[in-house]
């Protein structure tokens, strides 16, 4: 595609489900990041990929939160028994390794 | 933790005047990104400038970079009402390919 795309746009939830977020890079791109955004911050890093490999996952806030990208491509954020705090706008990017960083519009997860 | 912080946090100018905005970091970097944010929209790439490079310019932006005081500035010239915005600056730690965000500069250009 032209862009990263991410879906759904808009989650909202019940406290205590299970939500899976995707995101679709770039074609060819190698590089996929994970972002968090609450209103009025900057993006909070919480994990990357290079190909399917998971680079770095020191900024998922804890053991509820997973990612994944099996095949190099398609990624999946998976957050485990939702709270309310997990309430934000989540980023993804992709790039091409040490390049600029495109990202995705976002999904905002609300949980009620 | 890598993390650009932006200074100032908030600024406000008339059309025409020239906005600077600084970023510092801590440690070696493979590069630096700047975005821009339109009121909590899209991640709008704005210029990347690689830790060999001292400046790079993009139609009414310039960016510098001064890697043995690591900090860089984002220079928007004749600034436009358009340009409100928040702009962040993102590092890269040497080694990886991991981009830390700081918390932004609220631009706001007065008509």
């Amino acid at each position: 595609g032209a862009g990263v795309s991410q879906s759904p746009r808009y989650k909202v939830t019940k406290r205590g489900q299970d939500v899976a977020l995707r995101c679709d890079p770039i074609s060819g791109h190698v590089s996929l990041y994970w972002y968090r955004q609450a209103l009025g911050q900057g993006p909070e890093f919480l994990t990357y990929f290079n190909y399917e490999a998971q680079q770095d996952k020191s900024g998922l806030p804890n053991d509820r939160f997973s990612a994944e990208r099996p095949e190099g491509s398609i990624s999946t954020l998976t957050i485990q028994r939702t709270e309310q705090r997990d309430s934000a706008m989540y980023r993804c990017a992709s790039s091409l390794g040490a390049d600029t960083q495109y990202f995705g519009p976002g999904t905002r997860l609300t949980v009620l | 933790s890598q993390q650009g912080e932006e200074d100032p946090q908030a600024l406000s100018i008339q059309e025409g005047e020239n906005a600077t905005m600084n970023c510092s970091y801590k440690t070696s970097i493979n590069n630096l990104q700047w975005y821009r944010q339109n009121s909590g929209r899209g991640l709008v790439h704005l210029i990347l400038i690689r830790s060999n490079e001292r400046e790079k310019h993009s139609g009414r932006l310039r960016v510098t970079l001064d890697t043995s005081k690591k900090s860089s500035s984002l220079l928007i010239t004749a600034s436009r009402a358009a340009d409100t915005a928040s702009y962040f600056c993102a590092p890269s730690t040497s080694g990886t390919y991991k981009y830390i965000f700081g918390t932004g500069t609220r631009l706001k250009v007065l008509a």
